[in-house]
């Protein structure tokens, strides 16, 4: 099974740059790690997506070692909005079809002001 | 602008009650989910689907049941109610592919009483 594993929480301050940092010893080869996001009374949302080395969108960065064993997913200058709960994601292969797509508890980051 | 739909945002029944749960995704989508969130618990997988018609058991499929009789509809049936199945539950769709992203619904709260 490729479990992941995250903090439980995070805190930090508006204006500061946050890294949430995820362990996926089991990853398998052609497995992409994906991160999503979910705030209060919603379901979660796609962030960003990657497979090695690092890859920046709009609202994030993701950075993956070469081993594939963690990914840090980086938040420049967070505001109070990005208080949420954070995940990350390593699809487990069901049958060659689909993922069985198995989230963690996730990270709850806190930003105050 | 693309789209899951939860039949319900909020629903109450009583212990024993056979509840349905209705999920309708528009992207043409080959996979759907239904997850159960908790508090400290994260997002547990109770049954997925990859095609109409075929269903795979999650994490907790125990007192749950599925059925995907069309491509855009994936339901959840809890077959007696239980006070222990109160929860948020969250559908979400996906293509195929080891770079599936999910769609998630806003979720229905179930309350069992």
């Amino acid at each position: 099974l490729a479990k992941t594993t995250q903090p439980i929480s995070m805190d930090s301050y508006e204006g500061q740059e946050v890294n949430i940092t995820c362990s996926h010893n089991n990853i398998a080869t052609n497995d992409y790690i994906t991160w999503y996001q979910q705030f209060p009374s919603q379901g979660p949302r796609f962030i960003i997506q990657g497979y090695k080395t690092k890859v920046t969108n709009e609202v994030a960065s993701l950075f993956i070692p070469a081993d594939r064993k963690s990914s840090t997913l980086s938040l420049p200058r967070v505001s109070l909005s990005d208080t949420a709960v954070y995940y990350c994601l390593v699809g487990e292969r069901y049958g060659g079809a689909t993922n069985k797509l198995i989230f963690g508890t996730g990270t709850l980051l806190a930003v105050q002001p | 602008d693309v789209k899951v739909t939860q039949s319900s945002r909020y629903l109450v029944k009583r212990t024993g009650e056979k509840v349905f749960l209705e999920c309708v995704q528009d992207m043409d989508h080959e996979n759907m989910f239904w997850y159960r969130q908790d508090p400290g618990l994260g997002l547990r997988l109770i049954y997925f689907s990859y095609d109409v018609k075929m269903k795979e058991k999650g994490d907790i499929p125990e007192g749950y049941s599925v059925s995907r009789e069309k491509k855009e509809r994936f339901s959840l049936i809890l077959e007696s109610a239980s006070t222990n199945q109160t929860s948020m539950y969250l559908c979400a769709s996906g293509t195929t592919g080891v770079k599936e992203k999910l769609l998630f619904g806003s979720g229905t709260q179930l309350s069992v009483l």
